[in-house]
């Protein structure tokens, strides 16, 4: 069974940076893309990025430019999720998914990590 | 950048009953559409994908159609787990999601 287990809730203070994990397990980690995904409080879902982990090459959405970076580790088949210089705005529920391509349906999730912005 | 227009944004339907959601491309996006369900607390489910084809273990209550700009999800006959919040997604190139239709019992 394929499995994406991500990091725990995060509370951050403005301008700090999170990195929220994704441990993958019951498939080839290079096999697929992992996309990053969030979700602000009672709001709809934000494509933020994604990465091949074969190579470690990453599409980022324009919004994200230069403030997120995603990572993927083969040798310990987690990726990860870097925001930097957070704000209020970046409160929100941040999801991992894979995909067979760079461009593909979401397909399974991770359960999600909780990112708290707050002075 | 594409627009990903889902209407309506709620949709009240009592159990057994039919529900029809919509979801517009501001450009089309061929077939590369698919459907999730999200219930609170929880990630969102892949429903359908390629527009039309449900994912594994999904009822075949679920059906999508629509290909281009214009798609469509139908529950053919509501059941009390299925109320939840539904989101399209394009992903002939940069992702996008939809705003969600929530489905709320009536």
């Amino acid at each position: 069974e394929v499995q994406l287990v991500q990091s725990g809730a995060e509370v951050k203070r403005p301008g700090a940076t999170v990195k929220i994990s994704c441990k993958v397990s019951g498939y080839t980690f290079t096999d697929y893309y992992m996309h990053w995904v969030r979700q602000a409080p009672g709001k709809g879902l934000e494509w933020m990025g994604v990465v091949d982990p074969e190579d470690g090459e990453t599409i980022y959405a324009e919004k994200f430019q230069g403030r997120l970076t995603i990572t993927a580790d083969t040798s310990t088949e987690t990726a990860y999720m870097e925001l930097s210089s957070l704000r209020s705005e970046d409160t929100a529920v941040y999801y991992c998914a894979m995909s067979r391509s760079w461009y593909n349906r979401l397909d399974p999730w991770g359960q999600g990590a909780l990112v708290t912005v707050s002075s | 950048e594409i627009v990903m227009t889902q209407s309506p944004a709620t949709l009240s339907v009592s159990p057994g009953e039919r529900a029809t959601l919509s979801c517009r491309a501001s450009q089309s996006v061929n077939s590369n559409l698919a459907w999730y369900q999200q219930k609170p607390g929880q990630a969102p489910r892949l429903l359908i994908y390629g527009a039309s084809i449900r994912a594994t273990g999904i009822p075949a209550r679920f059906s999508g159609s629509g290909s281009g700009t214009e798609f469509t999800l139908t529950i053919s006959s509501l059941q009390s787990e299925d109320f939840a919040v539904y989101y399209c997604h394009q992903y002939n190139n940069w992702p996008a999601f939809g705003g969600g239709t929530k489905v709320e019992i009536k």
